[in-house]
């Protein structure tokens, strides 16, 4: 069966430092992979689509890279704020753009 | 752009009766809308597909008739749960596919419903 993880429940980081959270999956082929933000009581904010033949995409301070040969998309925040403080999660999906959710990571960037 | 909203943000209700949450795109036409449910500290998980003039496509384990999913047009869909029990109890969100002119797999997610059954 799909399977979709991401590395560690939570990730400690100082401020100012990049954030680097792992998304890795099996039993899928996906031609999309999207990462998205959630705080606390709230939906899932949209960040950022990659397709499966693009190895990187950017938008600000965030940059997503997808290695469909590893099955592996790594998410980076630079110069990370307390404000960037969330959890984040990874979702995958094919071309009927039904989404599959990862664990997601409790990201935790403190002064 | 690319605003969905829900109402209610929070809901009790007591076992046996049904609640409905609407989910509205506001800014643009949403032909597909999802719902999903999640339990504290899990991620989400899809109950079902809501297609503008088609019935609902279900995922497997989900009972279709105790969830009613309408998408009677192309800025609302509503989800009933019929006879709420306690184990019904989460946090309901719902997602639109905004395509602007061209095809678009991002999804904009509704700030959720809170759910509590008594």
């Amino acid at each position: 069966s799909q399977k979709i993880e991401q590395n560690s429940e939570a990730l400690n980081i100082q401020e100012g430092k990049t954030a680097t959270l792992t998304c890795n999956y099996t039993n899928y082929s996906p031609a999309y992979l999207q990462w998205y933000r959630q705080d606390p009581g709230r939906g899932p904010v949209f960040l950022l689509l990659i397709r499966e033949n693009e190895k990187e995409k950017r938008k600000e301070r965030l940059k997503v890279t997808f290695d469909t040969t590893l099955k592996q998309s790594l998410f980076h925040i630079t110069a990370s704020q307390p404000a960037d403080s969330a959890t984040y999660l990874c979702a995958l999906s094919g071309t009927a753009s039904k989404l599959t959710f990862g664990t997601g990571t409790r990201l935790q960037v403190t002064l | 752009g690319a605003v969905v909203s829900q109402h209610p943000s929070w809901v009790i209700c007591k076992s046996g009766t049904s609640v409905k949450i609407e989910c509205r795109s506001l800014d643009f036409q949403a032909t597909t809308m999802f719902w999903y449910r999640q339990f504290p500290k899990q991620s989400l998980m899809l109950m079902a597909t809501s297609n503008e003039g088609s019935k609902a496509t279900y995922e497997q384990g989900v009972e279709k008739d105790k969830f009613l999913i309408n998408h009677a047009s192309l800025t609302l869909s509503t989800l009933t749960v019929t006879s709420a029990h306690p184990e019904d109890s989460s946090f309901y969100i719902c997602s639109a596919r905004a395509v602007f002119g061209r095809v678009s797999y991002e999804q904009y997610f509704g700030p959720g419903t809170r759910l509590t059954v008594t």
